[in-house]
């Protein structure tokens, strides 16, 4: 397994703007979780796709967020309007069909909302 | 809906000496608990977990942690610590029929010589 992985690792941009992360996750995992992570605190789910259906989103992710997993594979998150708040470590995780408990996590996206 | 304490936010022990990390959580259907380490810049690893049977579980790098049902505690130990072991430490729950994990804040161990 070559693990998950993210682009980009950093991400500065004007409030404002919008911006686009992307996720590949392990080959052959069927699911895939977005979280955000603040500093000092732990990740806080955003939400989760089971091959391409989105499964479960979080209040958190409010409309100014969207994320797709079209054919199954890889992930985006696209942030809308950013707001200074909206800094923070985005993780991306995937699990496998057979130990879906078992999330592996990516190195993640640092967003800063100047 | 399921939480995580843990209560120490900042962990400070020397080289080769015990340390335990603590974790308490609280659901109302049983769950699966986890241990993730974050080392600074990188993703979460997991380093062990708990899903069913013996209360006491292993994981990588030489930790262990142990299940307490009635003090719903899964905390972390190590017997002896190295300079390496230095990272951000996350206690986790999920529950059976959700997906998410739900994380503590965090507990920031910091070894020294």
């Amino acid at each position: 397994d070559t693990g998950v992985s993210q682009n980009p690792r950093h991400k500065i941009t004007k409030r404002g703007q919008n911006v686009t992360f992307r996720c590949d996750p392990i080959s052959e995992h069927n699911r895939l979780y977005w979280y955000r992570q603040t500093l000092g605190q732990g990740p806080e789910f955003l939400t989760y796709f089971q091959n391409e259906a989105q499964l479960e989103k979080s209040r958190l992710l409010s409309d100014r967020f969207s994320a797709e997993r079209p054919k199954g594979s890889f992930s985006t998150l696209e942030i809308q309007r950013t707001e200074q708040g909206d800094s923070a470590m985005y993780l991306c995780a995937s699990s496998p069909r057979t130990r879906n408990y078992e999330q592996y996590f990516g190195p993640g996206t640092r967003l800063t909302v100047t | 809906a399921q939480s995580v304490t843990q209560l120490d936010s900042q962990v400070p022990v020397f080289e080769e000496a015990p340390v335990e990390l603590r974790c308490n959580y609280s659901s109302s259907v049983s769950v699966y608990l986890f241990w993730y380490v974050q080392y600074p810049n990188q993703g979460l690893q997991l380093l062990l977990k708990y899903l069913s049977g013996s209360t006491l579980v292993k994981g990588i790098n030489g930790f262990e942690a142990e299940f307490n049902k009635s003090q719903t505690s899964f905390h972390l130990r190590k017997p002896s610590v190295h300079i390496s072991d230095t990272a951000e430490y996350f206690c986790a729950v999920q529950t059976g029929t959700a997906s998410k994990l739900t994380f503590g804040t965090g507990t920031r161990l910091q070894v020294t010589l």
